[in-house]
């Protein structure tokens, strides 16, 4: 089976431009997540999909959002980026929600820089 | 505000020896509580999930227990190998539709 894709891999962006990150769940997953890790501010939420709905959002600004498709598969956008947003972006899929007993599955990142 | 907190943030061992992570969680009300591994550059891999039912959970070498009273959590390795060298986090998610909140982790490394 499958892990959880994400792609791209790498990212070098600069302040002011937009940016889309694209994340495959393991086949059956309808759940999806998205966590921003900074070696300062460490693993941060950003939110969390089921079925097309989000379900949680995290405490990051409206130029952060995301969307899942029918598919399960999601995006992440980031507008107007800034220096502070190079980061390791990660996406984590599950079972279903209530996530209950699933654990979660990590894809391995987009890694983004901001110059 | 609900905050976890890992104990210690390194901590370097020789091979061989057994050790014991640390997490705390201010909110004892916890539905459940992850361990994940994360290699340098890489995304976590989960290690053991334990319910709040639950008091502990195992897999080889790693056992995982859950004190909900006292808001701690301890994953202890057995017989640590230089491949355990990484970083371990605890996350507790609060209800069955709540986000994960993530520790700080703790940056093991195993000397040969």
């Amino acid at each position: 089976k499958a892990g959880v894709t994400q792609t791209p891999r790498y990212l070098i962006k600069t302040r002011g431009q937009q940016v889309t990150l694209s994340c495959s769940p393991i086949s059956g997953h309808r759940s999806v997540s998205w966590y921003q890790q900074t070696p300062g501010q460490g693993l941060q939420f950003l939110f969390e999909y089921f079925s097309e709905t989000q379900r949680n959002k995290g405490n990051f600004p409206g130029r952060f959002s995301g969307r899942q498709f029918s598919n399960s598969r999601s995006e992440m956008n980031v507008s107007t980026l800034e220096l502070g947003d190079s980061a390791l972006y990660l996406c984590a899929s599950s079972f279903s929600l209530p996530a209950g007993t699933e654990k979660l599955f990590f894809g391995s990142g987009t890694q983004l820089s901001v110059l | 505000k609900q905050e976890v907190t890992q104990i210690p943030a390194a901590l370097s061992v020789p091979e061989g020896e057994n050790l014991v992570l640390n997490c705390s969680f201010t909110d004892s009300a916890i539905y459940n509580l992850q361990w994940f591994r994360q290699d340098p550059g890489k995304g976590l891999t989960s290690l053991l999930l334990i319910q709040s039912s639950q008091r502990e959970q195992t897999s080889g070498r790693l056992n995982a227990s859950l004190d909900k009273s006292s808001g701690r959590s301890t994953l202890y390795i057995a017989a640590s190998q230089p491949g355990d060298s990484a970083t371990y986090l605890c996350a507790p998610r609060y209800s069955s539709a709540s986000k994960i909140i993530f520790g700080s982790g703790t940056r093991l490394s195993i000397r040969p």
